[in-house]
């Protein structure tokens, strides 16, 4: 069974950084695409980032592009999301998403929550 | 990029049939059978339930189903069941190299 597991959420001050990590179990992580989706309080889906298996295709969603940079390590199964520069309206639950066949998300992780206010 | 339209909400009684849209373009839903469903139960994790249109995942019962027609696709649960009560979401690839989610639907099971 595939397990994901993020990290890293937490309280800080608008214009602060956070560092994001989700770490997947089993020897295939590193065979995947791999996905960032956020959720705002009492709110909807929203895509953020998607980074290839070998980390050289990376995308973002306009509204974090420039402040938000995806990573991965596949010796130590995590990928990674660096927030720069947050926003009250980055709060949300940040969920880690494996990509499968190029186009839908077939494991998630559990959630990290990140809270951006003063 | 704009999120897909779906209905706020849909409702049926145990046994009933419902029916979600989903609406994008031409440049997402309607160029591609890159379209899946996500089901969300209240403080839980989207789950995937139909991938690539109409595929169903190991485990996933038969009485969802998904098709799409132009720039709408549709997720359909057929046999109503308590346990079916959630947020669900569509999910399109996009022609400019992103992902779009729907807007969500929350479905009643009255």
């Amino acid at each position: 069974e595939v397990l994901l597991l993020e990290s890293g959420g937490g309280l800080v001050q608008p214009g602060g950084s956070l560092r994001l990590s989700c770490s997947g179990s089993g020897s295939s992580f590193s065979n995947y695409g791999m996905n960032w989706v956020r959720q705002a309080p009492g709110k909807g889906l929203d895509w953020v980032s998607v980074i290839s298996i070998r980390g050289d295709i990376i995308y973002y969603a306009d509204s974090v592009r420039g402040r938000f940079t995806i990573s991965r390590d596949n010796s130590k199964n995590t990928v990674y999301l660096q927030m720069n520069n947050l926003r009250v309206e980055d709060t949300a639950i940040y969920y880690c998403a494996r990509l499968s066949g190029n186009y839908f998300f077939d494991y998630w992780g559990q959630g990290t929550p990140v809270t951006v206010s003063s | 990029q704009s999120a897909l339209t779906q209905p706020p909400s849909v409702s049926g009684s145990p046994g009933q049939s419902v029916t979600i849209s989903c609406t994008g373009s031409s440049s997402d839903v309607g160029s591609y059978t890159r379209v899946s469903w996500y089901q969300q139960p209240p403080g839980t994790a989207p789950k995937l339930i139909i991938s690539e249109v109409s595929n169903r995942p190991s485990g996933v019962p038969d009485r969802f189903s998904g098709s799409k027609s132009a720039n709408t696709a549709s997720l359909t649960i057929s046999g109503l069941q308590a346990e079916d009560e959630a947020d669900y979401y569509c999910l399109s690839y996009s022609s400019i190299n992103t992902y779009v989610f729907g807007t969500g639907t929350k479905v009643t099971v009255l």
